[in-house]
């Protein structure tokens, strides 16, 4: 099951500079997208979400673009602080559905 | 802040013994859900509880699974004569409403050993 991919297995970002995680799905069926954080030993927890109708969706240092024609998501975390590092979830889901697809996480670590 | 609590944070059993994976939902949610992660692979998700009935299972939730609310607050995940191919990370999600926001909320898991 390849429908939400995450290409991207770690990542290493320095502190205050930009992190960009990215996130690949193959089913058009899709109208909601999820982005989780997930610390060891903790359950994946909400960080931010984005409706198919819409392209962008900001909550504070956190922004995810949508680009449908693309099927193509990210998550921008500007700027990044050393609490950020841990491993990042796409999700996804489908109107009437209730099960959410994860990709299979990016491990993002913040340098000082 | 409210959140979902899971128990045991940790079960080991042995092969063919049934176990039970608690999980207290946030209070004023009404979807129920448990998902599972084997080791170096994805979240997935196995079944959702709406109105004291499964509403959505996957392929995985076969007759060896079964879900139960006892009560107003807990919500269980039965495995029985387990394999050892179950031993993952079980995770509990609740979901406030049925609008159309999709946004389910974790609890910390139960990681079950199968020896």
């Amino acid at each position: 099951d390849q429908q939400v991919k995450q290409n991207s297995p770690s990542l290493s970002v320095q502190e205050g500079r930009i992190s960009i995680l990215n996130c690949d799905y193959t089913n058009s069926m899709f109208d909601y997208f999820l982005w989780y954080k997930k610390y060891p030993a903790e359950g994946p927890t909400f960080l931010i979400s984005i409706s198919s109708i819409k392209d962008k969706n900001e909550d504070g240092r956190f922004t995810v673009f949508l680009n449908k024609s693309a099927k193509h998501l990210s998550l921008h975390i500007v700027p990044s602080q050393p609490g950020d590092s841990a491993v990042y979830f796409c999700a996804a889901s489908i109107q009437g559905a209730q099960k959410l697809v994860f990709g299979q996480g990016t491990r993002l670590t913040i340098n000082p | 802040e409210p959140e979902v609590t899971q128990t045991p944070s940790h079960q080991v059993t042995q092969m063919g013994q049934e176990v039970i994976l608690r999980c207290v939902p946030i209070s004023n949610h009404l979807y129920f859900y448990w998902y599972r992660q084997i080791l170096g692979q994805k979240v997935e998700f196995l079944v959702s509880f709406y109105n004291n009935e499964i509403s959505e299972k996957s392929e995985i939730f076969d007759d060896q699974f079964s879900v139960e609310r006892p009560d107003g607050s807990n919500f269980t995940l039965k495995i029985r004569s387990t394999k050892l191919e179950d031993s993952a990370m079980y995770f509990c999600a609740s979901k406030g409403g049925s609008g159309g926001k999709n946004i389910q909320y974790f609890g910390a898991g139960t990681r079950l050993s199968v020896l």
